[in-house]
C-alpha cells in the first residue's frame, strides 16, 4: 500500500521569498510523483511529475521538485513566490500497478503575504 | 480549463436521498476516475472507468456506484446519503488505460451538501 505525507498543513511565507513544501512517500514498489495545486473553488492542476530519470522536475509556475529516493521525499520548491502562489498544493503517488490511480497527501495551503 | 466538465456544480440534498454526479472527458480521453474531497478523509480515489469498463476500484462505498456510457461520459451515483458524505466529487480524465504516466485532468468538481 501506498501513503504520502504532507509534513506541513499551512506553510505562510512573504511575497518574492523561498518556500519548500515538504512531501514524503512510503511504497514497497518504484513510484510515480506528482504535485497538483488548488486555486480556491478550482479543481485540480498538476505542476509537475516524476516518472523516472533526473531527479530534479522542473514544472510550470516557476515550481521544481528533487526526488530523493533514498529519504523517499519528493520536495517542491520554489525560489520566488508571488501572492497568485496562494492555493493549496497536493502531493500525489502512483506506480505501475495502480492503472493511474492517485494517492493523495493531506494538502499544504500556501499563504503568501504582500 | 482542464477540458473536464461537471454538473452539477453544486448539489444540496437530504439524507436518505439519492444523486446522480455526471462527469464529461476531456476528448480523446478514455479513462475517467471519480474521487471524493472531504475535510476529515482529504482527496481519495473513488473508482476509476476506461473505455466503458470498470478498472480500479478505491474506498467506494456500497452506496455508491458508477458507469461510464458509450460516449465516454461517466455518472456517479449515491444512494441513501448520510451527512458525512458531503464533500467536493472531483472527476479527472486520461488519455489511456494505465495512465500512470499520463496526466490526469481534473474538473471543477460538484460540491454536494447533505442535510
Amino acid at each position: 500500500a501506498q501513503s504520502v505525507t504532507q509534513l506541513d498543513s499551512q506553510v505562510p511565507v512573504f511575497e518574492e521569498a523561498p518556500v519548500e513544501l515538504r512531501c514524503n512517500y512510503s511504497s514497497s514498489v518504484s513510484v510515480y510523483l506528482f504535485w497538483y495545486v488548488q486555486y480556491p473553488n478550482q479543481g485540480l492542476q498538476l505542476l509537475l511529475k516524476y516518472l523516472s530519470g533526473s531527479t530534479l522536475v522542473k514544472g510550470i509556475n516557476g515550481f521544481e521538485a528533487e526526488f530523493n529516493k533514498s529519504q523517499t521525499s519528493f520536495h517542491l520548491r520554489k525560489p520566488s513566490v508571488h501572492i497568485s502562489d496562494t492555493a493549496e498544493y497536493f502531493c500525489a503517488v502512483s506506480d505501475r500497478a495502480s492503472y493511474g490511480k492517485l494517492t493523495f497527501g493531506q494538502g499544504t495551503i500556501l499563504t503568501v503575504h504582500p | 480549463d482542464s477540458g473536464v466538465t461537471q454538473t452539477p456544480k453544486h448539489l444540496i440534498t437530504a439524507t436518505g436521498q439519492r444523486v446522480t454526479l455526471r462527469c464529461s472527458p476531456r476528448s480523446g480521453d478514455l479513462s475517467v476516475y471519480w474521487y471524493q474531497q472531504s475535510l476529515d478523509q482529504g482527496l481519495q480515489f473513488l473508482i476509476q472507468y476506461y473505455n466503458g469498463e470498470e478498472r480500479a476500484k478505491g474506498n467506494i462505498l456500497e452506496r455508491f456506484s458508477a458507469q461510464q456510457f458509450p460516449d465516454l461520459h461517466s455518472e456517479l451515483n449515491l444512494s441513501s446519503l448520510e451527512l458525512g458524505d458531503s464533500a467536493l466529487y472531483f472527476c479527472a480524465s486520461s488519455v489511456d488505460l494505465a495512465a500512470t504516466q499520463e496526466t490526469q485532468y481534473f474538473g471543477p468538481g460538484t460540491r454536494l451538501l447533505v442535510l
